[in-house]
This record gives C-alpha cells, structure tokens and sequence, in this order.
C-alpha cells in the first residue's frame, strides 16, 4: 500500500464517545499534520508533527488530542465532542529537513459526524 | 497573520474554453501549493512552487512574488477537470515542518 491512508473514512458518533482517527503513511516522510475542514470553511491547521514531537498546535481545544508514536503513524483521539466539530479531517505528510521544504501529501480524509 | 484569497469563487465553463483561478496572499511565503480537491474530499497537490511557472500538462501554475499573487490555468478544460482547486501557502518561517494556510478554494464546473 502506498501513499498516505486514514481510517475510518466515515465515522458517526455521538458527544460522549472516545474515538480515534488514524492516519497511515507510507512515503518515508517525517512529518505528519491534521487539517480539519468545515462545511462553507476554508482547510485550518490543527497539528503538526516533525520527527514525532509536536511543533505546532493551532489552538485546537482539548478535547481533540493527537498522538504520533512513530513517523509513519499520527493518531487524533476524540471525547466529548460537540456537533460543530463535524468536519472532514484531513492527514498530510510530507518530508522536511531543517530549512528544506517539500510538498504535503494528503490522505483520503475521515467524514466525522458528531450527533 | 497570513491571509490568502482566491477569485473566483464559482466558475462554471464550457468544454474547452482557457481557465484561470488567481490566488493572492498577504504576507511572505516559502511556497505556494495549489491543491485540486475532488467531491468525497480527497486532495490531489497539483503543484508547489515557490518562483515563476511550472507546467503539467494542460495545467500551468504561474507565482510572482514581488505582487504576492499567483494564478492557475487549465487548456483545454475537459469537464473531468471539474472540482474544488484551492491554493495553500507556507508562510516563511525558521525552517522544518510548517502546516499550510489556505484560500477558500474554487468550485469549477466544466460543462460538455
């Protein structure tokens, strides 16, 4: 398998539940993201990942918590999630050395709907 | 805070007619994505430049950094060519990974 997978691709559940969004990459990157995408919105940074430690967290509210035990797997738990947090969310990777940038491959996307 | 608008939002063509989708952005970048984003949500990156033009085939991404702007043409629009394209940048930073700012995008709809 190649490139960048996420499980699940759709995903209902409601405002008590834990549940985790997994992301897959297969491309030897070393750097992984969560984007998150609303309806009528325009795609927000919520995470990123660099070599498994987090280097950016946009200000995303506690009850998502990402986890990335190794570089080709990034994680997002939920709990308690309110129904504005439906939205497509969206994994990228890419592979970044230092001052060297290079393009974000993006997974498929979970459709999460919180009711 | 780094801002990035696209125009038009909506576009609707006919079946071979020269697309062009401008992207401009407030502050300075590292690069430019532009993105094409299909109906279910999966997100293809078409290109990533950061000067002048780059080509494939019928797509042709043009950035100029001193304006701040950058378009995104399609020859020969086809109605395959119909989906979301969005442009992205990376604001100039100290280096690593950084995550992506994005316009709001453009619905494209290629009519046979």
């Amino acid at each position: 398998e190649t490139g960048v997978t996420q499980t699940p691709r759709h995903l209902v559940m409601g405002m008590t539940n834990k549940k985790s969004l997994k992301c897959e990459q297969h491309l030897g990157h070393n750097a992984m993201y969560w984007y998150k995408q609303s309806a009528k919105k325009p795609l927000e940074l919520m995470f990123v990942y660099s070599l498994e430690e987090r280097v950016e967290n946009n200000s995303v509210p506690s009850r998502f918590s990402p986890e990335c035990p190794n570089s080709s797997h990034l994680f997002l738990h939920l709990h308690t999630l309110q129904p504005e947090d439906s939205a497509l969310y969206l994994c990228a990777s890419s592979s970044d050395r230092g001052h060297s940038y290079n393009e974000q491959f993006f997974g498929p996307g979970t459709r999460l709907t919180v009711l | 805070k780094n801002e990035v608008e696209q125009s038009p939002q909506n576009l609707t063509a006919q079946e071979g007619e020269f697309i062009t989708i401008n992207c401009s952005y407030s502050v300075g970048i590292s690069a430019l994505h532009w993105l094409q984003q299909h109906p279910g949500g999966g997100i293809v990156s078409l290109f990533m430049l950061s000067s002048g033009k780059k080509k494939h085939g019928r797509l042709i991404a043009t950035i100029n950094i001193q304006e701040k702007h950058s378009s995104l043409h399609i020859t020969a629009s086809h109605p395959r060519d119909s989906a979301v394209y969005i442009c992205a940048v990376r604001s100039v930073s100290g280096g690593g990974a950084d995550g992506l700012t994005f316009g709001k995008g453009t619905h494209l709809i290629i009519q046979p």
